[in-house]
C-alpha cells in the first residue's frame, strides 16, 4: 500500500498562512489524496481532496505536485480553531472497495 | 441532521473479555467503516460495510469482526481482548461505498476502549 509521510508538528501564528506538506512517493495513478483533521476528543473531519489538479474550498486549498509524489495543504489564514492534527490520506479505488492509508499526521499549533 | 453516533463512548474491559461497539450512521448513509486509533500506530483501517456486506478489510487478526444490519447500523466485536487493543475506535459513514465515490467520510466521536 502506498504510504504518506508528514512532519510530526508545525507551528504558525494566527492570521498567517500555513503550508502543511505530505510526501507520497509511491502513489499510484488512481489514488486520491485526502486531508482530514482531528481536533482534541473528536473524530476526524474532512478538509479537502484531489486527484491531479489543485483544489480550493472554503476551508483550505490543496496543491498537488505535477508528479503527484507530494502535496501541500494550505490554510490561508490560520486561526486558533485550526489547531489540530492534520492527516494526509491516500484513497485507492481497488475493485469493489477502497483501501485507506493514513499518514502519521502533523500536529499544528497556532499561537497568537 | 444527526451525525454519526457511536456507543458506548467509554468502556473498560479486562484481558480475555470481549466487547461489542455500535455505530449508527447518518440517516441515508449506507456505508460504514471502522478504524482503530492508538498513540503508537495512529489511525488504522479495520473494515468497511455496505448493504450488510463487508467490502474491505484491513490487516487485523480474526478477533476483530463486524457486521452491518439492514438499517445500516453497524457493530464491531473484539474477542479475547488484549492489552494492545486499548484504543479509540472510530466509525465513519458515507452515502455510497467508497469504491463509488471519493468524497468525504463523516466520522463519529469514537468509543474509547481501555483493556486492563
Amino acid at each position: 500500500d502506498a504510504k504518506t509521510t508528514q512532519p510530526n508538528s508545525m507551528e504558525s501564528n494566527e492570521e498567517e498562512p500555513v503550508h502543511l506538506p505530505c510526501n507520497h512517493s509511491t502513489i499510484s495513478g488512481t489514488d486520491y489524496i485526502h486531508w482530514y483533521r482531528q481536533l482534541p476528543s473528536q473524530g476526524p473531519e474532512y478538509v479537502i481532496h484531489g486527484l491531479t489538479s489543485n483544489v480550493n474550498n472554503r476551508m483550505a486549498s490543496l496543491a498537488i505536485a505535477e508528479d503527484r509524489k507530494s502535496s501541500t495543504l494550505i490554510l490561508h489564514r490560520a486561526t486558533l480553531r485550526d489547531a489540530a492534527v492534520y492527516y494526509c490520506i491516500l484513497r485507492a479505488l481497488t475493485g469493489t472497495a477502497s483501501k485507506l492509508t493514513f499518514g502519521t499526521g502533523t500536529r499544528l499549533q497556532v499561537t497568537l | 441532521k444527526a451525525g454519526v453516533t457511536q456507543t458506548p463512548r467509554y468502556l473498560i474491559k479486562t484481558r480475555g473479555q470481549q466487547v461489542t461497539l455500535s455505530c449508527s450512521p447518518i440517516s441515508g448513509h449506507r456505508s460504514v467503516s471502522w478504524y482503530q486509533q492508538t498513540p503508537g500506530q495512529g489511525l488504522q483501517f479495520l473494515f468497511e460495510y455496505f448493504s450488510e456486506t463487508q467490502r474491505n478489510k484491513g490487516n487485523f487478526p480474526g478477533r476483530f469482526s463486524g457486521r452491518q444490519f439492514s438499517n445500516s447500523r453497524s457493530e464491531m466485536n473484539v474477542s479475547t481482548l488484549e492489552l494492545g487493543d486499548s484504543a479509540l475506535y472510530l466509525c465513519a459513514s458515507s452515502p455510497e461505498p467508497s469504491s463509488l465515490r471519493t468524497g468525504e467520510l463523516f466520522f463519529g466521536e469514537g468509543s474509547r476502549l481501555t483493556v486492563l
